[in-house]
């Protein structure tokens, strides 16, 4: 499995465009990127997943460069309620069955009023 | 609805006392999985199940057991808890099977003090 690296607190306003940038230089052929939401003492809620270029879901837009070694979560016009903790994951979903995961630390978003 | 349920939600015990987490998915999920939270150390993988009775570890699997008898449930049993493992715990099932999907969805948590 590829580790991850994402900062680990990003600030932003309620209707500011975010960006999250997650790093994973050693990413295999066959690995998928997927991120999660987690709010405090909840478990973590999927967001979007992708393999290469961009995909875009009712809630964000995810940007894999050609060569896929980051990703970058794109949350439109946030607002108070995105304030959580954001996890980039990196898979072989195919092979694994997408259970054996590493979370990492997460990138913590804290959206001011 | 679509869920994933554990029980109980909250659990307070003394150390050696066995207990056990229960999780159960209604989604017809093939795979399933175990984490423990805390703070600072993110979410760590304890076991997965891939199917009835396909159970492997994950990164934390010491002190703590599994078993995957029917498919929708996979309780997390600890046979004689330490302190160590007071944690908040989330049970999670995957969508996959279906080609790429990567997607777990995850339970409401459980909060477990060993005192």
């Amino acid at each position: 499995l590829a580790k991850t690296t994402q900062p680990i607190s990003m600030d932003s306003y309620e209707g500011q465009e975010v960006n999250i940038t997650c790093s994973h230089n050693n990413i295999a052929t066959n690995d998928y990127i997927t991120w999660y939401q987690q709010f405090p003492s909840q478990g973590p809620r999927f967001i979007i997943q992708g393999y290469k270029t961009k995909v875009t879901n009712e809630v964000a837009s995810l940007f894999i460069p050609a060569d896929r070694k980051s990703s970058t979560l794109s949350l439109p016009r946030v607002s108070l309620s995105d304030t959580a903790v954001y996890y980039c994951l990196v898979g072989d979903g195919l092979n694994t069955g997408g259970f054996k995961t590493i979370f990492g630390a997460g990138t913590r978003l804290f959206v001011k009023a | 609805e679509a869920q994933v349920t554990q029980n109980p939600r909250y659990l307070i015990t003394v150390t050696g006392k066995k207990l056990t987490v229960t999780c159960s998915q209604n989604m017809n999920h093939e795979y399933m999985s175990w984490y423990r939270q805390d703070p600072g150390l993110g979410l760590r993988q304890i076991y997965y199940s891939m199917n009835v009775e396909v159970t492997d570890k994950g990164d934390v699997p010491e002190g703590y057991k599994v078993s995957r008898k029917e498919k929708r449930n996979f309780p997390l049993i600890l046979e004689s808890p330490s302190p160590n493992q007071t944690s908040l715990y989330f049970c999670a099932s995957s969508l996959t099977g279906e080609g790429f999907s990567y997607e777990q969805y995850f339970g409401p948590g459980t909060r477990l003090t060993v005192t």
